[in-house]
């Protein structure tokens, strides 16, 4: 165990739904971020935020929206998603984001139908 | 657009057999370099953070190099057994223009290593 959580660990959802991927981190760490994994493809970051800022937004459109409500937890709102955002969603977090280490959650595999 | 390279793609060796596999990033505005462990199902887990040019890290029967100047790191298993068997991902951390770093890791696509009994 990381001491990252995430839920839910798999998630299938239609293009007109709303949903929400929750992620909280058990570690005490500042720093929060979301990657992407799509098939075949490397780990994307997609969003940071340090002491609840958000510090990079890796030009993710703004059907993804990111909220960091405290250091611990960060989710990642689902709307009008399209099928080619069908991935692995992996939450991460660090101390700072600088040169320490990132823990990394189990992710939520999402299928957009 | 920031390229890191891992090569091989896969890789199966036998158990007992010692393997390593490489992790090219861009020589210029390097911060550090960050090697991951991620088996199936399961979260990646950091293995080495990488920061000196010659920096040489070892955790048990897996250590790694860095050279900045060329651009490269390599990952040594000694000894293979099953259990390594996972997907390695390397990713690179480059400075911003201050000389510190935004935080933001680039991956490679990773080497999959398959360890056969």
């Amino acid at each position: 165990e990381t001491g990252v959580t995430q839920t839910p660990r798999h998630l299938v959802m239609g293009m007109t739904n709303k949903k929400s991927l929750k992620c909280e981190q058990h570690l005490g760490h500042n720093a929060m971020y979301w990657y992407k994994q799509s098939a075949k493809k490397p780990l994307e970051l997609m969003f940071v935020y340090n002491f609840k800022e958000q510090t990079e937004n890796n030009s993710v459109p703004s059907r993804f929206s990111p909220e960091c409500p405290n250091s611990s937890h960060l989710f990642l709102h689902l709307h009008t998603l399209q099928p080619e955002d069908s991935a692995l969603y992996l939450c991460a977090s660090s101390q700072r984001p600088s040169t320490d280490t990132q823990y990394f959650g189990p992710g939520t595999r999402l299928t957009v139908l | 657009i920031l390229n890191v390279e891992q090569s091989p793609q896969s890789l199966h060796v036998q158990e007992g057999d010692s393997t390593n596999f490489t992790c090219s990033f861009p020589s210029s505005n390097f911060y550090a370099l960050h090697w991951y462990r991620w088996e199936t199902a399961k979260s990646p887990e950091a293995l080495f953070v990488m920061t000196l040019n010659g920096d040489e890290k070892k955790k048990g029967r897996i250590s790694a190099t860095l050279n900045t100047k060329e651009g490269y790191s390599y990952l040594y298993i000694k000894g293979s057994q099953p259990e390594d068997s996972a997907t390695y991902l390397c990713a690179f951390k480059r400075t911003n223009a201050g000389g510190t770093s935004y935080g933001k890791l680039t991956f490679g696509q990773g080497t999959i290593l398959t360890v056969h009994p």
